[in-house]
């Protein structure tokens, strides 16, 4: 079984700032990773998500993550957001020894951008 | 359609009822998977569909919870006796159901489900 931990639960930043949200997981096996976005009133949608290969990754609307295997982490970062990156992030695992597409999610860190 | 629908957005009920919450997936997608989030907690999984069969229930939380896709498309998931401690708010997500998990799970609105 795999378990996912978000270190903030909430992140407050300014526009234009970089910011880097955290996540941790545990697992015994190789993992899938995966990050989401929830924007007010709409449901999730995926940002980005490691599969395997290089362990930087670069997903839509200028978000990166990076897997390091030996720290057990997988942390997403924008350079400069904007306000309208104000949203909960959540971060997810699955196993590809488990049930398919089964993801695992932490708590979600919630983003609030100000100008 | 477009994308995953489901309805009712918000359902209030009262303890100890029956409801139905029902889940349009994505047309052709063969995956179909249900999850709760609690206030203030990431989504939590449920049960996952391949085609017409649960290939995966061991989320749901008692035998009060059942969930069904007759035809391999639409999908209803069944909450008996509801409880106080059911409130949340129910996503459901459809995948092409690509070998070994690797797919993007595409989530709905979700429908909200109090029970007084």
């Amino acid at each position: 079984a795999q378990s996912v931990t978000q270190l903030d639960s909430q992140v407050p930043v300014f526009e234009e700032a970089p910011v880097e949200l955290r996540c941790n997981y545990s697992s015994s096996v190789s993992v899938y990773l995966f990050w989401y976005v929830q924007y007010p009133n709409q449901g999730l949608q995926l940002l980005l998500k490691y599969l395997s290969g290089s362990t930087l990754v670069k997903g839509i609307n200028g978000f990166e993550a990076e897997f390091n295997k030996s720290q057990t982490s997988f942390h997403l970062r924008k350079p400069s957001v904007h306000i309208s990156d104000t949203a909960e992030y959540f971060c997810a695992v699955s196993s590809p020894t488990d049930s398919w597409g089964k993801l695992q999610f932490g708590a979600g860190t919630q983003v609030v951008v100000t100008p | 359609g477009a994308g995953v629908s489901q309805t009712p957005s918000n359902k209030v009920t009262e303890k100890g009822k029956y409801v139905e919450l029902r889940c349009d997936p994505i047309s052709g997608h063969t995956a179909l998977y249900w999850y709760r989030q609690s206030l203030g907690q990431g989504p939590e999984f449920l049960i996952y569909f391949q085609g017409t069969g649960a290939a995966d229930d061991s989320g749901l939380p008692n035998d009060r919870f059942f969930a069904v896709r007759p035809e391999g498309s639409v999908s209803t998931l069944k909450i008996q006796r509801t409880e106080r401690g059911d409130s949340a708010v129910y996503l459901c997500a459809s995948s092409r159901g690509l070998a070994g998990g690797t797919d993007t799970q595409y989530f709905g609105p979700g429908t909200r489900l109090t029970v007084l």
